[in-house]
Parts: structure tokens; C-alpha cells; sequence
């Protein structure tokens, strides 16, 4: 579980604020994912990169930026322009050798908008 | 459009109980299909694939084509089978991008 952490575990920013969620892994994975978890709707997927320096929209992209400058790193960006920030939201991983279909995911940030 | 759907929110059972969680999907294509698994105060995990047709902790999963599902079967549940339950399709795209769909998640509970 230790390979991939997320910082922090609770975020709380005031409307207009842009904050940035940190997502770290060790385990060498190619693929990094965000998803927003929202009860009664399941993981829904923000941003994907699969290589350095290139990452590629989901289906709730709007209001969220991303950048993938390593490998190890993928930081999410909530802008003041994401309608309804709060949710729990999930970094994930996965290995290019497996197909990218198994994922592992990270312990979460819960963000809260005050 | 691509889609997974899984109708039950909540599935309350009591200890020994047969136990189903409902998935179906919408897909032109081959589907892979997978169970994910989200125990309290753990990480979301993988519980199974369709491709292995394995059994983990005596869950099985048979992809079903004609009736576009993929349902979660354990003849027996246990206490601590009690978790949140995601169906998620896995979509491949040109240029090697691949990407899970997932369904909204079922929470089972069982109960002594």
C-alpha cells in the first residue's frame, strides 16, 4: 500500500481558491489516473497520463488541471473554476505490462470547499 | 456509449447467505470486465478479472455476453465480506491509452 501516497488526507479551501492535490508512487508504473469518488455515482475519471509529459482528458475534466513532469509525480489541480469541488478523490496506478487493467489506488484526499 | 451499471446501492444479507451483486454493461466490443473491492479503511482494490476466472475469497464472476452481464456471485457470505463493491469495464484506445469505467458501487453488508 506504501507505493503510492497522497497528500494531504484533508484538504478544506475557500470558494475561489485553487488548490493542488499531491499524488506519489514508487512502483515504477507507467499509467497515473485521478478520479473523484461521489456517493451514489461511483469513480469517476478526471485525468490520465500514461508516459512523462503527456496526459489526456477524462470525462469530468473541466475545472481540473494536471501536469506528469516525472514519473513518479502526478499533482491534480481543483481551479476556481470546478463547480462542485468537494468529493473524495482517488490517484491511481498501473503497470504497462499488465495492460494498464489492474490499478492500484492510493489512500485518498477528502476536499472540502468552505 | 460505454457504460456500467449496477442497479443495487445496498445488498443486506445475513451471515451464510447466498450473495449476488448485479452488474451489467453496455459495450460494441470485446469487454474485460473486473470486480474492485473497497473494504472500511482500506484502499480500493482488485478482486477479480473475468479473464483469470478465478476465484478470490470465494467470489466468482461469470462474464455473461448474451445478457451483457457480469454478476458477483459467493455461495456462502461471510462478516467480513462487508465492503463497497465496483463493477469497472476496462476500454483500450488507439495509441496503446486504456482507461476503467465504473459502475456506482454497491455496498453489501452482512450481518450476523
Amino acid at each position: 500500500d506504501g507505493g503510492i501516497t497522497q497528500s494531504p488526507k484533508y484538504l478544506f479551501r475557500k470558494e475561489g481558491q485553487n488548490v493542488t492535490l499531491s499524488c506519489e508512487q514508487n512502483l515504477n508504473h507507467d499509467a497515473m489516473y485521478w478520479y473523484r469518488q461521489d456517493p451514489g455515482q461511483g469513480l469517476r475519471l478526471i485525468y490520465y497520463s500514461q508516459i512523462v509529459n503527456d496526459f489526456q482528458k477524462g470525462d469530468i475534466a473541466e475545472g481540473y488541471s494536471v501536469s506528469r513532469e516525472k514519473k513518479e509525480s502526478f499533482p491534480l489541480t481543483v481551479t476556481s473554476a470546478q463547480k462542485n469541488p468537494t468529493a473524495f478523490y482517488l490517484c491511481a496506478t498501473a503497470w504497462k505490462g499488465e495492460s494498464y487493467n489492474e490499478q492500484f489506488f492510493g489512500p485518498g484526499t477528502r476536499l472540502t470547499v468552505l | 456509449a460505454q457504460r456500467v451499471t449496477q442497479p443495487e446501492k445496498l445488498l443486506s444479507v445475513f451471515k451464510g447467505a447466498p450473495v449476488e451483486l448485479k452488474c451489467n454493461y453496455s459495450y460494441s466490443g470485446s469487454p474485460e470486465l473486473f470486480w474492485y473491492v473497497q473494504y472500511s479503511r482500506q484502499r480500493l482494490q482488485l478482486l477479480l478479472r473475468h479473464i483469470s476466472r478465478e476465484s478470490i475469497k470465494g467470489f466468482t464472476a461469470d462474464l455473461n455476453k448474451g445478457e451483457t452481464s457480469f454478476h458477483l456471485k459467493k455461495p456462502f457470505a461471510q462478516e467480513e465480506d462487508s465492503a463497497m463493491y465496483y463493477c469497472a469495464l476496462s476500454l483500450h484506445f488507439s495509441g496503446g491509452y486504456n482507461k476503467l469505467i465504473f459502475g456506482a458501487g454497491t455496498r453489501l453488508a452482512v450481518h450476523p
